[in-house]
């Protein structure tokens, strides 16, 4: 069975610093990864995308991919309490569908 | 761009009748469109595929003669709740794939509320 795995947190950052976000999936042939952010009550919107093994950095947002080791992450610099949301990953094995991880739920305390 | 709407926003009827819901890509075309559901505090759960000028295809457990889906045009999916029951009140999210530009990234509608009494 194919599955992705967050913790579900919450994971607490003060104003300012790194939250750092870790997923893992168990299909060696996923071949795209993404990051979703999600307001309580809204829908997902896409953060960040990532295809090859390696750092992405995109503002404050940096994706960090190791397919060797099966795990993505999200790391978001200067965390503002704005930042404050449901982080959701989601992986294409193979095919275009997500399988996506049961959320990171991240608080920004000011 | 690649901004995908849904109507409506919310929604709220009786036990027994149905509900459609329109997912638009408004400034790309898209073959291929996905429904969600998503219960409280719970992570996005597939539904059905929907492709343009064919029959969608149903993840496993998902009734397909009470979530009617039809993709009629490259811009437009609905997704009919037959004969709903309160057990159907869920958030409802499609997504669009833009296949010219972005690979495998997905856009999400801002979801539709349906509330069964």
């Amino acid at each position: 069975q194919k599955e992705v795995e967050q913790n579900s947190g919450p994971l607490s950052v003060p104003e300012g610093a790194i939250a750092s976000l870790n997923c893992t999936y168990s299909d060696r042939g996923s071949q795209s990864f993404f990051w979703y952010r999600q307001y309580s009550g809204k829908s997902p919107e896409l953060i960040m995308s990532i295809y090859s093994n390696g750092d992405k950095e995109d503002g404050r947002f940096t994706a960090q991919l190791n397919k060797a080791s099966q795990y993505v992450s999200l790391l978001i610099r200067d965390s503002q309490p704005s930042d404050s949301a449901t982080y959701l990953c989601a992986v294409t094995p193979g095919t275009y569908k997500y399988i996506f991880g049961t959320g990171t739920r991240l608080k920004v305390l000011a | 761009g690649a901004v995908v709407s849904q109507h409506p926003s919310r929604v709220i009827c009786k036990s027994g009748t149905s509900v459609k819901i329109e997912c638009r890509s408004l400034d790309f075309q898209a073959t291929t469109m996905f429904w969600y559901r998503q219960f409280p505090k719970k992570s996005l759960m597939l539904m059905a595929t929907s492709n343009e000028g064919s029959k969608a295809t149903y993840e496993q457990g998902v009734e397909k003669d009470k979530f009617l889906i039809n993709h009629a045009s490259l811009t437009l999916s609905t997704l009919t709740v037959t004969s709903a029951h309160p057990e159907d009140s869920s958030f409802y999210i499609c997504s669009a794939r833009d296949e010219t530009k972005r690979k495998n990234e997905q856009f999400f509608g801002p979801g539709t509320r349906l509330t069964v009494l």
